[in-house]
């Protein structure tokens, strides 16, 4: 069965530089969320979209920004990069809100 | 606020001796909770809901609204149960289905 995609799997990038990552979820899931786990530390949510809007916001930094698109797929913009942006970033995607959530193999991010 | 607390970072057990990772919640409200299991470069799998009281790969956990907790047992271990385990629940200010993980908890399983 399909499962969520995430690319790049691993990304290096430098300080102030820009990032962005792709989520592609289960076929007909109508619902992303967007996690980020620094080192050593539990998930923690940024953002979610359900029907290519969004619908909840947690810590993300002014700095990031996403969306969902058409088909469904979403992207996290990540600018002026920090040392602190270093970490697994997860997407996952459900069916509508609060059911379910298939997680990505995530996108691991070290900023330099 | 609402919060999940696993209070082990590290559970180390020899095979064949049983498991029992802590999970405790605290809000107001029906909770809802679930553990999630991710193995050595896997991604996180949903392993276990409340509401559905079934038993996967030999894990159980039972909801004790008294003690706010929802603890994951397995009567015996296997080495391949070794793998971090997070407790969560989409109880946020907002019904969006957020998650909100607990610290997790490493399982090894010694042989």
């Amino acid at each position: 069965a399909a499962g969520v995609i995430q690319s790049p799997r691993h990304l290096i990038k430098e300080k102030r530089e820009t990032a962005t990552l792709k989520c592609y979820p289960i076929p007909r899931h109508d619902t992303v969320y967007w996690y980020q786990q620094g080192p050593g530390q539990d998930p923690q949510f940024l953002i979610s979209f359900y029907e290519k809007m969004q619908s909840d916001k947690g810590s993300i930094p002014d700095r990031f920004s996403a969306q969902q698109f058409s088909d469904y797929h979403s992207e996290l913009n990540m600018s002026s990069l920090e040392l602190g942006d270093s970490a697994l970033y997860f997407c996952a995607s459900s069916l509508e809100e609060g059911n379910e959530q298939f997680f990505g193999p995530g996108t691991r991010l070290t900023v330099l | 606020a609402q919060r999940v607390t696993q209070p082990e970072k590290l559970l180390s057990v020899f095979k064949g001796a049983p498991v029992e990772l802590k999970c405790n919640y605290s809000y107001s409200g029906s909770p809802e909770l679930f553990w999630y299991v991710q193995y050595s470069r896997q991604r996180l799998q949903l392993l276990l809901r409340h509401i559905s009281r079934e038993s996967i790969k030999g894990f159980t956990a039972d909801l004790n609204k008294g003690e706010t907790s929802f603890h994951l047992k397995k009567p015996f271990a296997q080495e391949e149960d070794s793998a971090m385990y997070y407790c969560a629940s989409p109880r946020g200010s907002s019904n969006t289905g957020k998650l909100i993980f607990g610290q997790g908890t490493t399982l090894q399983v010694k042989p």
